[in-house]
């Protein structure tokens, strides 16, 4: 199975600054059809996962500009622009270019 | 609009047998592929099983031989049948539509304890 490590598994951060996680997995996840299946989603405490951001850099209907993501292979990274309240929670990557699709261990965001 | 609702989670005794159900709306579960994913207490996601479009059904080796992935067309809702059910199953559950590789819909999750 493909590993997925996310770093740092915990990030305090302030109100209003840039915030950054990167994820980084054990094989390349670009896909036979060019695509790259690379996701992130966000679970507040308590809550389901929402998905912000699929295909690497595609932020999902109704996903604040705040958040982008990047990379490219095995490196990729979610930033967060300014950091908001309401961003508390895990922070989750997972591939699906790979079978079985596999997570990220997760980063929780404090303020 | 997609919706996932979900129901049956509960307490059960180690060995015993738990089903549950997610019934979706705003799309057709038959033409979707679909997913169950678990989160353990404290730990993060997990994915245990899918069933495809035309019927094909996948396990993690920590659920295969014990679980079973189902879904009825006419109610439009997925199931989870899990049996032999073991402590360290102990989980929140959630159900989840695939799109392109993807997993863009989760269900509410349903909380299942195994213990005596």
């Amino acid at each position: 199975d493909v590993v997925m490590t996310q770093s740092p598994l915990s990030l305090p951060v302030t109100l209003g600054q840039p915030a950054s996680i990167s994820c980084r997995s054990s094989q390349s996840l670009r896909y036979s059809d060019g695509n790259t299946y690379l996701n992130w989603f966000h679970q507040r405490p308590g809550q389901s996962p929402r998905r912000l951001i699929y295909k690497v850099s595609n932020r999902d209907s109704g996903v604040p500009d705040r958040f982008s993501g990047s990379g490219s292979g095995t490196d990729f990274t979610l930033k967060i622009s300014r950091v908001e309240a309401e961003d508390v929670g895990m922070f989750y990557c997972m591939q699906g270019t790979h079978w079985p699709y596999t997570f990220g261990q997760g980063t929780q965001l404090e303020i | 609009e997609v919706q996932l609702v979900q129901s049956g989670g509960g307490l059960v005794l180690p060995g015993g047998s738990l089903r549950l159900s997610c019934a979706a709306s705003g799309f057709t579960v038959s033409s979707d592929w679909m997913h169950w994913v678990r989160q353990a207490p404290g730990k993060g996601l997990l994915w245990i099983s899918r069933i495809n479009t035309d019927g094909s059904t996948y396990y993690s080796d920590s659920v295969k031989g014990r679980f079973t992935i189902s879904r009825d067309n006419a109610k439009n809702t997925l199931y989870l049948q899990m049996n032999s059910l073991r402590d360290e199953d102990t989980a929140v559950y959630y159900c989840a539509r695939d799109f392109h590789f993807s997993i863009d819909s989760w269900g509410q999750g349903a909380l299942v304890t195994v213990s005596s």
